[in-house]
């Protein structure tokens, strides 16, 4: 199974400010990575997959990058609404599964 | 639109059973890829289970002989009939619709809660 491990596991912000979370793969799973964000009490919306392409509606203050092993979802300069869990998923191998996720939080 | 309503949580015993089930509406299911996703109460993702329009399936290590994800094309709704259920099936089950190959849709989610 690989083990998907996001870091840090808070991450306290102001609005306005850079957002930078990561998420490290136990093995290379090339660039099938998706990134989800979960507001409290909801369910999750996909942000980004296969690495870097942004889902329909998404922000483009919303960026993801890497492959192989190691990934980053940027966000660039954080609004009110982007406070949230976020986690990235792979589906390169079975079982499907998620990292552990980052809260960001309004610092 | 695209719209999933999740049903048929609730609280069962130890070692019962529950089928819960995934109205589809806005698209047709069996023309799709469909999963679902649990998250227990105050944790994180976890993957349990996809149908794909051809029929094949799998399933999380955890829930393997024990779950079993199938759909009613006539009804346009997907199933998850889980047997032999334990505390730790206890969590919010979400469906999900696939685009891209990722979890795209997102019911609202049904939860399932393990207990005596």
């Amino acid at each position: 199974e690989i083990v998907l491990t996001q870091s840090p596991a808070t991450l306290s912000l102001s609005p306005g400010e850079r957002a930078t979370l990561s998420c490290r793969a136990s093995q290379s799973i090339s660039t099938y990575l998706a990134w989800y964000q979960q507001k409290p009490g909801q369910a999750p919306r996909l942000l980004i997959y296969d690495a870097s392409n942004r889902a329909t509606g998404i922000p483009a203050r919303f960026s993801g990058s890497g492959s192989g092993t190691d990934f980053t979802l940027t966000i660039s300069s954080l609004e009110p609404e982007d406070f949230a869990v976020y986690y990235c998923q792979q589906r390169s191998n079975w079982p499907r599964t998620f990292g552990q996720g980052t809260k960001v939080e309004i610092k | 639109e695209v719209q999933l309503v999740e049903s048929g949580g609730g609280l069962i015993q130890p070692g019962g059973s529950l089928r819960l089930s995934c109205a589809a509406s806005g698209f047709t299911v069996s023309s799709n890829f469909m999963s679902w996703v649990r998250q227990a109460p105050g944790k994180g993702l976890e993957w349990v289970s996809v149908l794909y329009s051809g029929g094949s399936t799998y399933y999380a290590d955890s829930v393997k002989g024990r779950f079993t994800i199938s759909r009613d094309n006539s009804k346009n709704t997907l199933y998850l009939q889980m047997n032999s259920l334990r505390a730790e099936d206890t969590a919010v089950y979400y469906c999900a619709r696939q685009a891209f190959n990722w979890n795209y849709h997102w019911g609202q989610g049904t939860l399932v809660t393990v207990s005596s």
